[in-house]
């Protein structure tokens, strides 16, 4: 069984458009992230939940909402979309805690905007 | 201060050969150091993690060293294989004490290993 999932695995689409991510995990964890790895596979948080509680909400264009519907799911949004934003985006999850750290990721959503 | 400077960016070895990677930081209130592998399609996973309280850590063929007083840490694979090939993250965090701590990562720039057979 795979413990964190995310549809769709490709997306293209064109500027303007309004597209959403979707993530699931089975892990029974209370954390989950987005993560951007750009085209030279640089690695950055983009947002945390914990619980359905935003914790973190790094410096990201507003046109980016992250939504959890409930503790095992965190779904992203992204409205008018620029080329820039073509990416692999990630989703990870982590048992929420004080000695936890292991965060568990998805496969990646690779975004490219025409 | 949030920066993890990774380096090299690629690293070629032959096969049983000893790879190396580098990372330096400059925040001294990280105190969580992991290092992830990441395959071509895939998504990171973790290979080794270090706290600040030990200088080395061994698993398999996989072992961190971490030097608190320099602010680095750097990730030896001995005896590397072919299946090695991938790209690795180091990342560190800082742990808060409490349920406050939100596990946030600051990656480094990622090394592209390639070991040849």
């Amino acid at each position: 069984d795979t413990a964190v999932s995310q549809t769709p695995k490709y997306l293209v689409t064109q500027m303007g458009n309004d597209k959403s991510i979707k993530c699931e995990q089975n892990l029974g964890h209370d954390t989950m992230y987005w993560y951007k790895q750009d085209s030279k596979k640089f690695l950055k948080i983009m947002f945390s939940y914990n619980n359905k509680e935003l914790i973190i909400n790094e410096t990201v264009p507003n046109r980016f909402s992250p939504k959890s519907p409930d503790k095992a799911h965190l779904n992203l949004h992204i409205n008018s979309l620029e080329l820039g934003d073509s990416a692999v985006y990630f989703c990870a999850s982590r048992r929420a805690g004080v000695r936890t750290d292991t965060q568990y990721f998805g496969p990646g959503t690779r975004l490219t905007v025409l | 201060q949030q920066q993890v400077k990774q380096s090299p960016q690629s690293l070629i070895v032959q096969k049983g050969g000893i790879s190396i990677i580098n990372c330096a930081y400059e925040n001294t209130a990280f105190d969580y150091f992991p290092w992830y592998q990441q395959f071509p399609g895939k998504g990171p996973a973790l290979l080794i993690a270090i706290r600040p309280d030990v200088s080395e850590k061994k698993e398999g063929r996989f072992t961190i060293s971490f030097n608190k007083s320099a602010k680095q840490f750097s990730l030896h694979i001995m005896d590397s294989q072919p299946g090695d090939s991938a790209t690795y993250f180091c990342a560190a965090s800082v742990r808060k004490p409490d349920s406050s701590n939100t596990g946030k990562l600051i990656f480094g720039q990622g090394t592209t290993l390639q070991v040849k057979p």
